[in-house]
């Protein structure tokens, strides 16, 4: 069974810093493409990065704007977002998800999401 | 930036079918997919590929698409299709996009 495990959320300050995590089993983690999506409170999605399978390719929304760097250790099976500068409108639930097969532009599993509440 | 719409809400009775749709600049040239998203749980793929359904997804759920329209149809509507639902796309300005939602509530 696929599962996704976020962690890492937390209240932080205007200008801090987090670093989120996202524990994956149940297939071969060095295999796939993951991504981060994320939701504010009430606010539908909003794709923030991708990592292709080896972490050579990288690629991020234009809000991030050299904020945020995603990284993954497939020895770990474990999917990093490395979040700098945050901003009050960074407030989100941030989810990890798949990417299911180099041409698939979709995310086929889940996690749970991890809370990121930005405020003073 | 490329961008999707979505109407905010649709109303549906139970058995009836429930028609989302996703709006955006040929939008009909690209491959969508549709998350369902109950309140307080992940997103689910329901379709991808604009009208693959993925294994254990219900046969009530269908998609299609053409020109700048993609649409979600939910034939049959259950109680249990109360959620909001977002459409997907990725473009090569803005790489994956999201729809607006649309909460769907089975009146």
């Amino acid at each position: 069974e696929v599962q996704l495990l976020e962690s890492g959320g937390g209240l932080v300050q205007p200008g801090g810093s987090l670093r989120l995590s996202c524990a994956a089993s149940g297939f071969t983690f060095s295999s796939y493409a993951m991504t981060w999506v994320r939701q504010a409170p009430g606010k539908g999605l909003e794709w923030v990065s991708i990592i292709s399978d080896s972490g050579d390719l990288r690629y991020y929304a234009d809000f991030v704007k050299g904020r945020f760097t995603i990284s993954r250790d497939n020895s770990k099976n474990t999917l990093y977002l490395q979040l700098n500068s945050l901003r009050a409108e960074d407030t989100a639930l941030y989810y990890c998800a798949r990417k299911p097969g180099v041409n698939e532009r979709v995310f086929d599993y889940w996690g749970q999401g991890t809370l990121v509440t930005v405020s003073s | 930036s490329y961008e999707l719409t979505q109407p905010p809400s649709v109303s549906v009775s139970p058995g009836q079918t429930a028609s989302i749709a996703c709006s955006g600049d040929k939008l009909g040239d690209k491959y969508v997919c549709w998350y369902q998203q109950k309140p307080g749980q992940s997103p689910v793929l329901v379709i991808y590929q604009n009208n693959n359904r993925p294994s254990g997804i219900p046969e009530r759920f269908s998609g299609s698409s053409s020109g700048n329209t993609a649409t979600l149809t939910i034939s049959g509507t259950q109680a249990i299709d109360e959620a909001d639902y977002y459409c997907q796309a990725w473009d090569s300005t803005t790489s994956y996009v999201f729809g607006t939602g649309t909460k769907v509530t089975v009146l």
